[in-house]
């Protein structure tokens, strides 16, 4: 059972380069997350995909775009990387709704962006 | 809206005692859920425990319990004998449920670091 699997682990990318941040769940989960989370800092939700085929904004969207793909997979794209984008990024997945239990995390993507 | 608060940047603890991690929240959601996630320096989030808002016991898992008052909105997390391993960031989060504006979305407060002294 892998659970929350990422792609890359790293990332060094020049400021204007464009990438995407892959994701994905093998515990049938309905509700992805991505988060980014500065040195010293908590974990600011970018979006939120509470069931297949929808997507939210969370605290920190600007600069990021996401894709549900599927019940499983949800992908994190940057367009026009800036240095100001330069994080750890998690992915996270749970069931919502009457279903109280952890959340899941993937291991983070190191992203540098110079 | 959600928001979590942790007022605690550090917090120092010696090896075998209690230490109470603070945390405060506020919500509009008729229902939500509390957790506490522990970051060592590793990187990994690592669940520690859940409340529901509904729940009319505190969560205990172990060494953990969540000290949860609904009137003052505070949901802290109690360590018991304190163990150096417990030296990590913990972040205090909230999840709203079915039948709120926040259905679905997981937000998380700032954090605490913990230093656990032998």
């Amino acid at each position: 059972n892998a659970g929350v699997t990422q792609t890359p682990k790293f990332q060094v990318l020049k400021t204007g380069q464009s990438m995407t941040l892959q994701c994905a769940q093998d515990m049938n989960h309905n509700s992805m997350y991505w988060y980014r989370q500065d040195p010293g800092m908590g974990l600011r939700l970018i979006y939120y995909s509470a069931s297949e085929g929808t997507t939210d904004k969370g605290e920190v969207p600007n600069g990021y775009n996401v894709s549900r793909l599927n019940k499983r997979e949800f992908s994190l794209r940057l367009e026009s990387a800036a240095p100001s984008q330069t994080s750890v990024y998690f992915c996270a997945s749970s069931e919502v709704g009457g279903a109280p239990g952890e959340q899941y995390f993937g291991p983070g993507t190191r992203l540098t962006v110079t | 809206a959600q928001k979590i608060t942790q007022t605690q940047p550090g917090m120092f603890v010696q090896e075998k005692e209690a230490v109470t991690l603070d945390c405060t929240y506020d919500t509009s959601d008729p229902s939500y859920g509390l957790f506490w996630y522990k970051q060592p320096s590793s990187g990994e989030m690592i669940f520690l425990i859940y409340q529901g808002s509904y729940d009319q016991q505190n969560a205990t898992e172990g060494r953990y319990s969540l000290n949860f008052q609904k009137a003052r909105k505070s949901a802290n997390l109690v360590i018991s004998a304190s163990q150096l391993g417990d030296s990590a960031m913990y972040f205090c989060a909230m999840r709203g449920l079915a039948g709120g504006t926040s259905y679905g979305k997981l937000t998380f407060g700032q954090g605490t670091i913990l230093t656990v002294h032998p």
